[in-house]
């Protein structure tokens, strides 16, 4: 079934620590994107790729990077963890800029 | 930089009865706006969208949205509520390579 996969489901990290958040979709999307979901905030936009090979800020990118080797995978590094970014985080992918984004099920990490 | 904003937190609705989840947006140039829905220990699922065209859009399980461009606002509508319709409900603004988020409307529909 084609759709996106994230990994690992959850986390639980200890401050200082580095992780990666994994993320590979099959529907040959050109762009893709990592959020932050916090109660109360709705989704912010960590980081984004148009197409592979290019990669852009979004609302919230301080602490985290990413890559873009090929299309199919995004890979969201924090390099050293901090307790403010204990989260869920969702991958999403979208053909177009201005298509509607499909999602991935999410990662629960904690920082402690 | 483009905003949402879903000034209910809430919005409880009888089965059977409409239901509208409030969005306005505020965006430098021509909008491109979207609802999403969100299930417990889900990812976001796309609703629907308003590019250009007709102001009233048609999604999918019976949701329509109604683009009022006069007071800059999005919102959500079904005719007659399901208790299946309860979930989170996400709407959400694009501009270039930003996409906004608002912080979310939780709908609950009593049997």
């Amino acid at each position: 079934i084609a759709g996106i996969t994230q990994a690992p489901t959850s986390q639980i990290l200890a401050a200082g620590r580095r992780m990666t958040l994994r993320c590979t979709q099959d529907m040959r999307h050109n762009a893709m994107y990592w959020y932050r979901q916090d109660l109360g905030l709705g989704l912010r936009l960590i980081h984004y790729s148009n197409t592979a090979g290019t990669t852009g800020k979004g609302e919230v990118p301080d602490g985290y990077s990413v890559s873009r080797a090929n299309t199919d995978d995004f890979p969201l590094t924090l390099a050293s963890a901090v307790p403010s970014q204990t989260s869920v985080y969702f991958c999403a992918s979208s053909d177009t800029l201005y298509n509607e984004q499909f999602f991935g099920p999410g990662t629960r990490l904690t920082v402690l | 930089a483009q905003s949402v904003a879903q000034p209910e937190d809430q919005v409880n609705v009888a089965e059977g009865n409409p239901l509208t989840v409030k969005c306005t947006y505020s965006v430098s140039g021509n909008p491109y706006l979207f609802w999403y829905v969100q299930y417990p220990n889900r990812g976001l699922q796309f609703l629907l969208k308003y590019i250009t065209g007709d102001n009233l859009v048609k999604g999918s399980y019976g949701f329509e949205a109604e683009f009022n461009k006069s007071q800059t606002s999005f919102h959500l509508k079904k005719p007659s509520a399901l208790v299946s319709d309860s979930a989170l409900y996400f709407c959400a603004v694009r501009d270039l390579n930003d996409m906004r988020f608002g912080a979310g409307t939780r709908l609950t529909v009593k049997p």
